[in-house]
């Protein structure tokens, strides 16, 4: 276990649905991240989170909006989803002072059907 | 923006011999590389990294060299057991402190032969 933990693990929605991802962390860190890992492709970054506050949105369609509450917790709400958007979901944390070492959860599998 | 390429995509050895995983990178700027182990069903665990002020970082049976000079790294596994079989990503980010995302590499898949 890697102190970062995500729900659901498995996902499968429609396109008209609506649903959210939730990640927690219990390693006392300050930033945390969302990252897209689809098949064949890097993981990528979708979004960063500094002290709760949005330093980074990697050019994500707005169908993908994250909310950060505290620093423990990230949440990745989904609408409107397109079947291409199928992937794992993986969020990471990290100290924001000092070195950079994320540290990853088991992810959430998506399947938009 | 970083742009990071690894090869190969997949390696396949004997258990017992050595596994060399490459990776370049494209941003002069960065100075942090980890290397990530994701097995079936988990997210990536970090199993070790280096920065840009040292060459080489040895830990156990896995080492990581750096050449900042030519901007590639690479990943050595030494004396591979089945428990590496794994899928092994690279990446490159910053570390002087603030939170940056990492940008990765494609992924090798390392398969240990019995």
């Amino acid at each position: 276990e890697t102190g970062v933990t995500q729900t659901p693990r498995h996902l499968v929605m429609g396109m008209t649905n609506k649903k959210s991802l939730k990640c927690e962390q219990h390693l006392g860190h300050n930033a945390m991240y969302w990252y897209k890992q689809s098949a064949k492709k890097p993981l990528e970054l979708m979004f960063v989170y500094n002290f709760k506050e949005q330093t980074e949105n990697n050019s994500v369609p707005s169908r993908f909006s994250p909310e950060c509450p505290n620093s423990s917790h990230l949440f990745l709400h989904l609408h409107t989803l397109q079947p291409e958007d199928s992937a794992l979901y993986l969020c990471a944390s990290s100290q924001v002072s000092g070195s950079n070492e994320q540290y990853f959860g088991p992810g959430t599998r998506l399947t938009v059907t | 923006g970083e742009n990071v390429e690894q090869h190969p995509s997949t390696l396949s050895v004997q258990e017992g011999d050595s596994a060399v995983i490459k990776c370049t990178y494209s941003d002069s700027a960065s100075n942090y590389f980890p290397w990530y182990k994701q097995e079936l069903g988990k997210g990536p665990q970090l199993i070790i990294d280096i920065r840009s002020n040292v060459g080489e970082k040895k830990d156990q049976r896995i080492a990581v060299t750096l050449n900042k000079t030519a901007k590639h790294f690479s990943l050595h596994i030494t004396e591979t057991q089945p428990e590496d079989s794994a899928v092994y990503f690279c990446a490159a980010g910053n570390s002087g402190g603030g939170a940056d995302g990492l940008t990765f590499g494609k992924g090798t898949h390392l398969i240990i032969q019995p």
